[in-house]
């Protein structure tokens, strides 16, 4: 098994153009879950879906969109970058939300905007 | 507001003890988790704790204190490969998971 995976790893944008992450598991997890990292702060949630078909929004959902349109994949969509998207992204899954299910964690995706 | 805090760095020799604090104010309680960052990589899942206690696993151990808000990771025989970011996280009341920003362990030989 592969757990989760991101596409692409490292990735260097101007100001104003698009892009989209992919997030893919292949545990049959339920729950997904986009995160970014930024130096001296916790993980933030961006978007999470509980399902295939569903998407909602977490504690910085603007400027980011995602789409869920197969139990596997996650994408995370950026229509227009700025510098303040600069950071990592992480792309996690569990098997449902509740606890105790741990979330795994794919490798980051690190998005530099120009 | 929901808050989480852990120390920003710590350091510990090899063959020892660290005892790394988490305190956290959060809307709801549905677990405390403990994760394992190495510079670079991704989150790993080290240890969870929803009741009041301690539970150990091999050199680490978590415990509780949810009348406090407050946690522990005790990790014992310190190795070098233990340097790492741990990151404490509680899951709140709409079970989602609020982060604290890590505690980097620097192990020195």
């Amino acid at each position: 098994n592969a757990g989760v995976t991101q596409t692409p790893k490292f990735r260097v944008l101007k100001t104003g153009q698009s892009m989209t992450l992919l997030c893919a598991q292949d545990m049959n997890h339920e729950y997904m879950y986009w995160y970014r990292q930024d130096p001296g702060m916790g993980l933030r949630l961006i978007h999470y879906s509980v399902g295939e078909g569903t998407t909602a929004k977490g504690e910085v959902p603007d400027g980011y969109n995602v789409s869920r349109l197969k139990k596997q994949n996650f994408l995370l969509g950026l229509e227009s970058a700025a510098p303040s998207q600069t950071s990592v992204y992480f792309c996690a899954s569990s098997p449902d939300g509740t606890s105790p299910n741990e979330q795994f964690f794919g490798p980051g995706t690190r998005l530099t905007v120009l | 507001g929901q808050n989480i805090d852990q120390p920003t760095e710590m350091t510990a020799t090899e063959g020892a003890i660290v005892q790394i604090n988490c305190t956290y104010q959060t809307s709801g309680f549905n677990g405390l988790f403990w994760y394992q960052q190495h510079a670079g990589e991704a989150p790993t899942f080290l240890s969870y704790n929803v009741l009041d206690g301690l539970e150990e696993k091999g050199r680490f151990s978590s415990f509780l204190s949810r009348s406090k808000g407050y946690s522990y990771l005790l990790l014992k025989e310190l190795q070098m490969k233990d340097s790492a970011s741990y990151l404490c996280a509680v899951m709140d009341s709409n079970y989602q998971l609020i982060w604290g920003a890590g505690t980097k362990l620097i192990i020195k030989p």
